[in-house]
């Protein structure tokens, strides 16, 4: 049983566009909810977390929209870079530690 | 500040051998979480170690296990390999009292 489903699996966004990735997930248990970037060869790499309390948070560039009747989140990467191109995972956290990912967005973002 | 690093980086072992996967964390973190990253799959949660002791363990079979040293550096069992078994295995460590986690490049286990 998948715990967070993430869509789309890949992204193809013009440079400068918006890209935008969700996530949904089921349990209510949950109470913290990251995002992750991944290059190749290397680890994941917080990006950005947020708590069910709030709707919204923004860092930079990146925006996660919270949804806690709708039980959705999402990622919005504005101005798109090549240099955002990578493997995104988001997750979902209970107050036990334990993290369900995502099974990742690849964006390729076009010169 | 150094961060997480994991030896080895490659391994390879035979179908039934064992595999030792070991982690460092970054100096202060108390929690080691480990993950499995199949070819083209999200993360699969495995392990959590906080101050020496596991608190958390994800729906993997016995055969995957592990240990947390006093040094807060954590080392991953794989007994009785299985093909299937073939991953990267993540290990991230996090700060006392916080969910925050910081991936290591990973050991690419290969099972022949």
């Amino acid at each position: 049983q998948q715990q967070v489903k993430q869509s789309p699996q890949s992204l193809i966004v013009q440079k400068g566009g918006i890209s935008i990735i969700n996530c949904a997930y089921e349990n209510t248990a949950f109470d913290y909810f990251p995002w992750y970037q991944q290059f190749p060869g290397k680890g994941p790499a917080l990006l950005i977390a947020i708590r069910p309390d709030v709707s919204e948070k923004k860092e930079g560039r990146f925006t996660i929209s919270f949804n806690k009747s709708a039980k959705q989140f999402s990622l919005h990467i504005m101005d798109s870079q090549p240099g955002d191109s990578a493997t995104y995972f988001c997750a979902a956290g209970d107050n036990f530690n334990k993290f369900y990912f995502g099974s990742g967005t690849k964006l390729n973002v076009k010169p | 500040e150094a961060g997480v690093t994991q030896s080895p980086t490659h391994l390879i072992k035979t179908r039934g051998q064992q595999a030792t996967l070991r982690c460092s964390p970054i100096s202060g973190h108390t929690s080691v979480y480990w993950y499995q990253q199949a070819l083209g799959l999200g993360l699969q949660f495995l392990l959590w170690y906080d101050e020496g002791e596991e608190r958390n363990r994800g729906n993997f079979p016995p055969r995957f296990s592990g240990r947390q040293f006093p040094n807060y550096s954590s080392e991953l069992n794989v007994n009785a390999l299985e093909l299937e078994d073939s991953a990267l295995y993540l290990c991230a460590s996090g700060p006392p009292g916080r969910e925050t986690q910081y991936f290591g490049p990973g050991t690419r286990l290969l099972v022949l």
